[in-house]
């Protein structure tokens, strides 16, 4: 049973667009989520995390959302850039344990 | 040399062969991790150190044998694999195990088993 889904294995979005990646968890004990990014041939990157007191994060041009009550959570990215296109992967975790359960990843192509 | 590295990154071994890999960390953290990310699948935690002492074995199978001799080096030691453990193997490290702290990964080993 997968706790992390990313629903939308790929997105295509044009230069200065906005992108928006979706992830969706059901365990109600995950309290802490994490987005990586990850280019071929390298290991995931982190990103930007976000604690389940927060309802949003914001780092320069990623913002994350988090949707306690839906069980999701979102990163936006604005405006998107070419350098942006990779694979990126949210994951969960609750405190105390050391154990991040990852989605399986949406692959981001921004198009210059 | 920086952040968390891998070697060898590409490995093709036998099924009768046995291989190492290597994970150093230049961060001064006191957690490890192997992680396995086979195609189309979510990485999958298979060990985790935490001051030089396993604190999780995620039901990996024998073939898979850990070691930590001091917090910045972790090896991962292969023997008998089969074809279907072909997959990159990841090496991460966090500051502490237990309070949701960042972990930072290595770039990876692609593991192919003939």
């Amino acid at each position: 049973d997968q706790q992390v889904k990313q629903n939308s294995p790929s997105l295509s979005v044009q230069e200065g667009r906005i992108s928006i990646l979706n992830c969706d968890y059901t365990n109600s004990m995950f309290d802490y989520f994490l987005w990586y990014k990850k280019y071929p041939a390298e290991g995931p990157t982190f990103l930007i995390s976000i604690s389940s007191i927060k309802d949003k994060n914001e780092d320069g041009r990623f913002t994350v959302f988090l949707n306690k009550s839906a069980k999701h959570l979102s990163l936006h990215i604005v405006p998107s850039q070419p350098g942006d296109s990779a694979v990126y992967f949210c994951a969960a975790t609750t405190s105390g344990t050391y154990k991040y359960i990852f989605g399986t990843g949406t692959r981001l192509k921004v198009l210059a | 040399e920086t952040g968390v590295t891998q070697t060898p990154r590409h490995l093709v071994m036998g099924m009768t062969n046995k291989k190492s890999l290597k994970c150093e960390q230049h961060l001064g953290h006191n957690a490890m991790y192997w992680y396995k990310q086979s195609a189309k699948k979510p990485l999958e935690l298979m060990f985790v150190y935490s001051l030089e002492e396993r604190v999780e074995n995620n039901s990996v199978p024998s073939r898979f044998s850990p070691e930590c001799p001091n917090s910045s080096h972790l090896f991962l030691h292969l023997h008998t694999l089969q074809p279907e453990d072909s997959a990159l193997y990841l090496c991460a490290s966090s500051r502490t195990q237990g309070w949701p702290d960042t972990q930072y990964f290595g770039p990876g080993t692609r593991l192919t088993v003939l």
